[in-house]
């Protein structure tokens, strides 16, 4: 989910199962969502995106399912592996681009 | 291929010292942005450039200034740094201004002591 304030939400899943990150976003008039990965030390990285004519977007070993109703974004990722451990966050579009804080992605081995 | 590239990676500065943030990208982008994170917060723009010849305020644009040197470049000035402003400086880069997936740099570490 979003972070306020210094710490991030953490989610640590066993190397090979399934993860899901959520976002909710504030502005119902957006309408492009991207989700980005962050290791430390290193900019963020672009995963997939999704524009609001869509509820679901695959990519390799990655899904983004947004639901427009309740504002809200996830980021699953099939058979999580050790080099998936970053931040990960979501970024909407309306106006401009507004990012979360992110989650903490912790695979253990 | 090399993206966007910053520079430097690090600096130190005393308060009331300036300096400038390099950035350059070869993907041929029309739009560049810079942000700074800091930690536990989203990024937060700074200043963006749509195309070349514009730049634009963003967010958190106080005590920075910026010159889109041409297509390619795209600088940020701080002329009296803060500790306020001690944070993690991102420059990216998109096709157009924010209808396509932002491209980032590296990041500048920066401290204001």
């Amino acid at each position: 989910g979003e972070s306020v304030g210094l710490h991030l939400p953490t989610l640590s899943v066993q190397e090979g199962d399934n993860s899901i990150i959520n976002c909710a976003y504030s502005n119902s008039a957006s309408d492009y969502f991207i989700w980005y990965k962050q290791e430390s030390g290193k900019g963020p990285q672009f995963i997939i995106d999704i524009r609001s004519n869509m509820d679901k977007r695959q990519g390799q070993r990655v899904t983004v399912l947004l639901n427009k109703t309740v504002k809200h974004l996830s980021l699953q990722i099939a058979a999580t592996q050790p080099g998936d451990s970053a931040v990960y966050f979501c970024a909407e579009l309306s106006n401009d681009m507004r990012f979360g804080a992110g989650t903490r992605l912790t695979v253990k081995p | 291929n090399a993206g966007v590239t910053q520079t430097p990676k690090f600096q130190v500065l005393k308060t009331g010292q300036s300096m400038t943030l390099q950035c350059a990208q070869d993907m041929n982008h029309n739009s560049m942005y810079w942000y700074r994170q800091d930690p536990g917060m989203g990024l937060r723009l700074i200043y963006y450039s749509a195309s070349e010849g514009t730049t634009d305020k963003g967010e958190v644009p106080n005590g920075y200034n910026v010159s889109r040197l041409n297509k390619r470049e795209f600088s940020l000035r701080l002329e009296s740094a803060a500790p306020s402003q001690t944070s993690v400086y991102f420059c990216a880069s998109s096709l157009g201004p924010y209808n396509s997936p932002l491209h980032f740099g590296n990041g500048t570490r920066l401290t204001v002591t």
